[in-house]
């Protein structure tokens, strides 16, 4: 059964303080995936990653940064939250299954920041 | 400019009965489709994909086409279970870059029973 987790469900930092999100795949999925979900927005894709220490910026990265250090392990980073910065986070991995593609989501981390 | 379109924020169909979600693209690059449902303060699952060398994907109750000169693609749930009310997403992507998948607004099912 694919599994992606999240390290915590719910998170509550203060303004400034440095976050960490992390995410670990079972699928050995090349691709991992950092998006962020708002009401009315939909899901927009903050960073991705298609191999080890590899990163693309996705539609939003401005005030995030990312990890790949291992194949199964993708972090997202907050270096310095911003109360808009609050939302829910999912991280996602994927890759190529016999003509088609797959994606599967963590359980998502909704961040407060106050 | 949304690259993935949902037009109809929600749907509502009788049980049993055919649900037909509707997504539209405008990047004629986009070679891979994802449908997602989402229930509330849970994750997306994934539930089917085609890529562009096909037309059809059937996965038990859930079979996606996709119409490449219209740009058009849609997921149809037959039977409709009360179970299937969710918000789905359809989701696109390039190869060529590398599978940074672009998601639609979302349409919220209700299957009425």
């Amino acid at each position: 059964d694919v599994k992606v987790t999240q390290s915590s469900r719910y998170l509550v930092k203060r303004t400034g303080e440095k976050v960490f999100l992390e995410c670990v795949q079972d699928m050995d999925h090349e691709n991992m995936f950092w998006y962020r979900q708002d009401p009315g927005l939909g899901l927009r894709l903050i960073y991705f990653s298609y191999d080890v220490k590899m990163k693309e910026k996705g539609d939003i990265p401005e005030g995030y940064s990312v990890s790949r250090e291992k194949k199964e392990r993708f972090s997202l980073i907050l270096e310095s939250a911003s109360t808009n910065q609050t939302s829910m986070y999912l991280c996602a991995s994927g890759g190529v299954k016999g003509d088609s593609y797959e994606q599967y989501f963590g359980p998502g981390t909704r961040l407060t920041v106050t | 400019d949304q690259q993935v379109k949902q037009n109809s924020p929600s749907l509502s169909v009788q049980e049993g009965r055919i649900s037909i979600l509707n997504c539209d693209y405008t990047n004629s690059m986009f070679d891979y489709f994802l449908w997602y449902k989402k229930y509330p303060a849970e994750g997306p699952t994934f539930l089917i994909s085609i890529s562009s060398i096909k037309d059809k994907n059937e996965d038990g109750r859930f079979t996606v086409f996709l119409n490449k000169s219209a740009k058009h693609l849609s997921l149809h749930i037959v039977p409709s279970q009360p179970g299937d009310s969710a918000v789905y997403f359809c989701a696109a992507s390039a190869r060529n870059y590398g599978q940074n998948f672009v998601f639609g607004p979302g349409t919220r099912l209700s299957v009425l029973p």
